[in-house]
């Protein structure tokens, strides 16, 4: 079965600078998928980046990108000149290309402080 | 602009009392997903839907059920809410299995 993994329930950072966030992930599988989605406090879950497995180039959106190491099962997310509207629950997700099924980490709450 | 809107946002409803969720997309997209969310942990999946085809997920209760008349909707039935049945349920929609699940913003089910 597959699990992902975020130990950091919680992070601050000040308004301008960069975050990391991390996430690492378990599988068997060859061909998958892996995202960050972001859960403001008023819950809508907004997809914020996504990495194919297959790509070893890193995906990057703006202010964010990744840090995928395939070998390592690791995924990170940057988050440069962080905002204050940048605050919120960062959840890393699995999706498996067989089944469409995300497995979310447990999350991780980022304050950013002005 | 192309969504997933659910309704109700907030729902209210007694322990043993059924309660119905409601998800459309107009994204026409094949697939629709319920998530179950409750108080800080992270989503899990109940089922989806692939079309008309419905996959429930191995430990989703009994107590919970799903109907997609058409590509456009699809609704959560929980026959009998249990206080341990609160939470919020989030609908997600892709166009496939190997694309970007949209989320819609949930309804927050209290059972008291």
């Amino acid at each position: 079965a597959q699990t992902v993994t975020q130990s950091q329930p919680e992070m601050s950072v000040q308004e301008a600078e960069t975050v990391t966030l991390s996430c690492t992930y378990d599988t068997s599988e060859s061909d998958y998928y892996l995202f960050w989605y972001k859960q403001p406090p008023s819950r809508q879950m907004i997809l914020v980046i996504r990495q194919e497995a297959y790509k070893q180039q890193n995906a990057t959106e703006n202010r964010f990108s990744v840090n995928f190491q395939k070998a390592a099962k690791s995924f990170s997310l940057k988050i440069s000149d962080s905002q204050l509207g940048d605050a919120a629950m960062y959840f890393c997700a699995y999706g498996s290309s067989n089944t469409g099924k995300l497995i979310f980490g447990q999350g991780t709450t980022l304050q950013v402080k002005p | 602009d192309a969504m997933v809107i659910q309704n109700p946002r907030y729902q209210v409803t007694q322990f043993g009392k059924p309660v119905t969720l409601s998800c459309s997309q107009t994204l026409n997209h094949n697939v629709m997903y319920w998530y179950q969310q409750k108080s800080s942990q992270a989503p899990k999946l109940l089922f989806h839907y692939y079309d008309k085809d419905f996959n429930n997920e191995a430990d989703t209760p009994d107590n919970f059920q799903s109907r997609r008349p058409n590509t456009s909707f699809c609704f959560l039935d929980i026959r009998s809410p249990g206080l341990g049945d609160a939470a919020m349920y989030l609908c997600a929609t892709s166009a496939g299995f190997q694309e970007t699940q949209y989320f819609g913003p949930g309804t927050r089910l209290l059972v008291l």
